[in-house]
């Protein structure tokens, strides 16, 4: 079966800084996708940014960009020139091809002014 | 064009209740993904379902079941309400099913279900 780990609970940047969220997950298919989304106060859920898995560029998005480590299983996300706005929770999820999609605990950012 | 439209914004039923939720999606999206958020369990996948059709199911027990309708609107109903199920409920929905083409799904703002 597969999970997805996110070992950072809650994490707090100042703003205009960089902070990374780390992502971490298990599965045996080889071809998949991999997403994180963002939760806002609002409780929306905000997709920031998507890779598949047969794709090795990371993909970016504007201030957001992955480290997509394959063989290590890793998807962190990282933010650039972080914003007030940017304070939410932030989900990776996992999908196999299936379209069964598994979902990581969340990490809670704030970010301070 | 309007989002994803999910209705009540806030429910409370006591136990042994059942309760039915809705969804409308994004205009000619035909795919409708419900989840369950808790605070212990996190985010987790209840069903999928594309065309009137159930695609996918997550690890829920039978009190959870939903529907589509042709006009793509989806409901969930979850019978004989148990403590634990109190929790926010998720529905997103995409263009086509997950797994195939467009992925990208979109949130509604969820449904606070307490149950007393």
């Amino acid at each position: 079966a597969q999970t997805v780990t996110q070992s950072q609970p809650e994490m707090s940047v100042q703003e205009a800084e960089t902070v990374t969220l780390s992502c971490t997950y298990d599965t045996s298919e080889s071809n998949y996708y991999l997403f994180w989304y963002k939760q806002p106060p609002s409780r929306q859920m905000i997709l920031v940014i998507r890779q598949e898995a047969y794709k090795q560029q990371n993909a970016t998005e504007n201030r957001f960009s992955v480290n997509f480590q394959k063989a290590a299983k890793s998807f962190s996300l990282k933010i650039s020139d972080s914003q007030l706005g940017d304070t939410a929770m932030y989900f990776c999820a996992f999908m196999n091809p299936a379209g069964d999609m598994r979902f990581g605990a969340g990490t809670r950012l704030t970010v301070k002014p | 064009k309007a989002g994803v439209t999910q209705t009540p914004r806030y429910l409370i039923k006591t136990r042994g209740q059942q309760v039915t939720l809705s969804c409308s999606p994004i205009s000619g999206h035909r795919s409708v993904s419900w989840y369950q958020q808790t605070p212990g369990q996190g985010l987790q996948f209840l069903f999928e379902y594309f065309s009137e059709t159930q695609r996918n199911k997550g690890n829920f027990p039978g009190r959870f079941s939903g529907r589509q309708f042709s006009n793509s609107r989806s409901e969930m109903n979850v019978s004989t309400l148990e403590l634990g199920d109190s929790a926010l409920y998720l529905c997103a929905s995409s263009f086509a099913p997950t797994g195939e083409g467009n992925t990208e799904a979109f949130f509604g703002q969820g449904t606070r279900l307490t149950v007393v």
